[in-house]
C-alpha cells in the first residue's frame, strides 16, 4: 500500500482565492511527522509546514495551515489568498517514527501541479 | 536560500560511465540524505548519512554509493550507469536523524541524464 497518497489532477485556483491540497497517508507508527514542500520548476524542494503526530492543533505558517484528521489519515494542506509565485509542484511527505536508530528518510506522494490564475 | 548547496547543477553523461554528485550540508546539519526524483514522480530515499556512517538506505542497488566527510559534506557516486538513473538528484540536511518532526533542508538539485 501507498504511505503517502496524493491523487488529485492538476488543481487550479484564481489569484487571492483560497485552495486545499489533499494527502492522506499510511503508518502503524504512533509517533510520524508529516511535511509540505513547494517544488517550483527550478528544482529545490522548499519546505513549508509541519504537523506532528501528537499536535492536538492544527499547524499554520502564514499562508498555510493543515487540516489534520488524525483517524482518517489526512493532512491537506490550505493555501489561502493565492499568488501567481504558488504555481509549483507541492509533495506531501512523511517521516515515521522516533525510534532509536531510526533514520529520518521522508517518503513522499508523487505530488499536486498547482497553477494560479491571474 | 536553504544552505544546502549542490553541485553541478546539470551533467550529461554515457551509460556505463560512473558520476559523483557533490552536497554541502547547512551549517550545524550532521545528517545528509539523498533521494532521486524521477520525472513526474515524488522523491524516493536512496540513503543517509550520519556522522559519517551510513544510517539507513532504501531500496537502490549497490552501485549508488555514498559518502560523508568529517564536515558533513556528502557525495554520492553512481556507477555503471543506466538509462533509468536519468533524474533530479536531490541532497537534504537535518539537524539530526532520528528525530521525527525535523525538517529536511534541500538542495537545488543535480539534474542527470544518461544518455
Amino acid at each position: 500500500a501507498q504511505k503517502i497518497t496524493q491523487t488529485q489532477p492538476g488543481m487550479f485556483v484564481q489569484e487571492k482565492e483560497a485552495v486545499t491540497l489533499d494527502c492522506t497517508y499510511d503508518t502503524s507508527d504512533q509517533s510520524y511527522g508529516l511535511f509540505w514542500y513547494k517544488q517550483p520548476s527550478s528544482g529545490e524542494m522548499i519546505f513549508l509546514i509541519y504537523q506532528g503526530s501528537y499536535d492536538e492543533q492544527n499547524a499554520t505558517e502564514g499562508r498555510y495551515s493543515l487540516n489534520f484528521q488524525k483517524a482518517r489519515k489526512s493532512t491537506n494542506l490550505v493555501i489561502s489568498a493565492s499568488q501567481l509565485g504558488d504555481s509549483a509542484m507541492y509533495f506531501c511527505a512523511m517521516r515515521e517514527g522516533k525510534r532509536s536508530g531510526a533514520n529520518s528518510k521522508l517518503t513522499f506522494g508523487k505530488g499536486i501541479t498547482l497553477s494560479v490564475r491571474p | 536560500e536553504t544552505g544546502v548547496t549542490q553541485s553541478p547543477t546539470h551533467l550529461i553523461k554515457t551509460r556505463g560511465q560512473q558520476v559523483t554528485l557533490r552536497c554541502s550540508s547547512q551549517s550545524g546539519h550532521n545528517t545528509v540524505s539523498w533521494y532521486q526524483q524521477a520525472l513526474g514522480q515524488g522523491p524516493q530515499f536512496i540513503f543517509q548519512y550520519y556522522r559519517e556512517e551510513e544510517n539507513g538506505r532504501g531500496n537502490f542497488p549497490p552501485r549508488f554509493s555514498g559518502l560523508q566527510f568529517p564536515n558533513y559534506s556528502s557525495e554520492l557516486n553512481v556507477n555503471a550507469l543506466e538509462l533509468d538513473d536519468s533524474a533530479l538528484y536531490l541532497c537534504a540536511s537535518s539537524l539530526d536523524p532520528t528525530g521525527a518532526n525535523t525538517e529536511a533542508f534541500f538542495g537545488q538539485g543535480t539534474r542527470l541524464t544518461v544518455v
